[in-house]
């Protein structure tokens, strides 16, 4: 089946410490975005790309980073920059950027820092 | 800029009532329009979306008209059941706007009791 998987759906960090989340798509898109959930709120994007090797900040990308070496996969690292990383990331994929083109999203990871 | 603005939660309803989720929205374009589910702990999944002026969009029940001349984008569903009590999110997709991004609504808590 194609999808978006997302991992770990949980994970817990000390304070200062950066941490990496995967996201992973077999359904050959080309766009790929990281979004943000807090409690009672809607989705902030944090970064995108539209092509392997290509990605743009979002609204809130400050404290953190991402990379795009393959088509498939699109981590996003939480740096100890973060002034408040505690939240929902949620990743998502769609065809190309076309405003019609629908974007699918995984399952999401809850991060917690403490 | 671009926003989206739904009604605010939570609703609480019986079983086969009606529901209405307004939400309504500003753009300086011409935007794609969508509304996202998210059940408890999880992703967002595509409920219906609408391309165009007067398009309605319609899944497992539920109904939204674009309706250009208000700027509205209202969530719909003749009866409802228990099975959709979930958090609904209305989006836009504007091209020129990031990539594509979506421009998400802070999203309205349904809870359909039996």
């Amino acid at each position: 089946d194609g999808g978006i998987t997302q991992s770990p759906k949980y994970l817990f960090r000390k304070e200062g410490q950066n941490v990496t989340l995967s996201c992973e798509q077999n359904l050959n898109h080309d766009a790929m975005y990281w979004y943000r959930q807090d409690p009672g709120q809607g989705l902030r994007l944090i970064y995108y790309s539209q092509i392997v090797n290509d990605f743009q900040k979002g609204d809130i990308a400050e404290g953190y980073s991402v990379s795009r070496e393959k088509k498939e996969s699109f981590p996003l690292t939480v740096t100890s920059a973060q002034k408040n990383p505690t939240a929902f990331y949620l990743c998502a994929s769609s065809i190309g950027s076309g405003f019609s083109d629908e974007q699918y999203f995984g399952p999401g990871t809850r991060l917690t820092v403490t | 800029g671009d926003s989206v603005t739904q009604m605010e939660g939570p609703v609480t309803l019986s079983e086969e009532a009606c529901l209405t989720i307004n939400c309504t929205y500003t753009a300086t374009g011409y935007p794609s329009l969508f509304w996202y589910v998210q059940y408890p702990g999880e992703g967002l999944q595509l409920l219906l979306k609408a391309t165009k002026a007067d398009d309605k969009g319609s899944n497992k029940g539920f109904e939204a008209t674009y309706r250009k001349e208000t700027t509205s984008f209202h969530l719909e569903k003749g009866s409802v059941q228990v099975s959709d009590s979930a958090v609904y999110f209305c989006a836009l997709r504007y091209i020129y706007n990031q990539g594509g991004k979506l421009i998400f609504g802070q999203g309205t808590e349904l809870s359909v009791k039996p």
